[in-house]
């Protein structure tokens, strides 16, 4: 069964500090590994990722794919409270289902404080 | 680019009604249309998807007689819970994606609170 796991479940952290969040994945295909933000409403977009060892960067975030152990970090460098959500990692393994369908993981759940 | 807006972003309603929730992808063609239902603390839930023109695909548990899926242009899907009941209070976000772009992101809406009393 296709899965995607997400390490940690929640995190506590305080302003300046640097977190990495964790993905890791089992499916059958896999096309993209997909990192959204969540905070009161809907997930927004932050990276997509399809080759291993190609850092994505966007400001404080970055994130890495590694296709042969299957797993995805995304970092994020001096934390704002702003930062404070849930970040939800999504695989995409429609390379031959054709349904375009994500599978999601639980996300991690970011606190900072200030 | 790539804005999807979900309406009404709250919804209250009494037990028996029935409620529609529209999404709208605001400068792409959505070929497809995604319909989650998210609990609290929870992740995402996919409940169906809809192709432009073609009967929703349903998620196994999920009831399609309960919730009605329209996505009759490349901009609008609906989705219409019928005769709702106190169990389907929950938040419901759509996402769409753009059927030219060969990256498949999807794009989320708002979300909508159904509250049913």
């Amino acid at each position: 069964e296709d899965k995607v796991v997400q390490s940690p479940l929640s995190l506590v952290v305080h302003e300046g500090d640097t977190v990495t969040l964790n993905c890791s994945y089992e499916v059958t295909n896999f096309r993209s590994l997909l990192w959204y933000k969540q905070e009161k409403k809907a997930p927004t977009f932050l990276f997509m990722l399809t080759s291993s060892g190609i850092e994505k960067k966007s400001g404080r975030l970055s994130s890495i794919l590694d296709k042969k152990e299957l797993f995805s970090i995304l970092n994020i460098t001096a934390t704002q409270t702003g930062d404070s959500a849930v970040y939800l990692c999504a695989v995409d393994p429609s390379a031959t289902s054709g349904t375009y369908k994500y599978i999601f993981g639980t996300g991690t759940r970011l606190k900072v404080l200030a | 680019g790539a804005v999807v807006s979900q309406h009404p972003s709250w919804v209250i309603c009494k037990s028996g009604t029935s409620v529609k929730i529209e999404c709208r992808s605001l400068d792409f063609q959505a070929t497809t249309m995604f319909w989650y239902r998210q609990f609290p603390k929870q992740s995402l839930m996919l409940m169906a998807t809809s192709n432009e023109g073609s009967k929703a695909t349903y998620e196994q548990g999920v009831e399609k007689d309960k919730f009605l899926i329209n996505h009759a242009s490349l901009t609008l899907s609906t989705l219409t819970v019928t005769s709702a009941h106190p169990e389907d209070s929950s938040f419901y976000i759509c996402s769409a994606r753009d059927g030219q772009d060969s990256k498949n992101i999807q794009y989320f809406g708002a979300g909508t609170r159904l509250s049913v009393l």
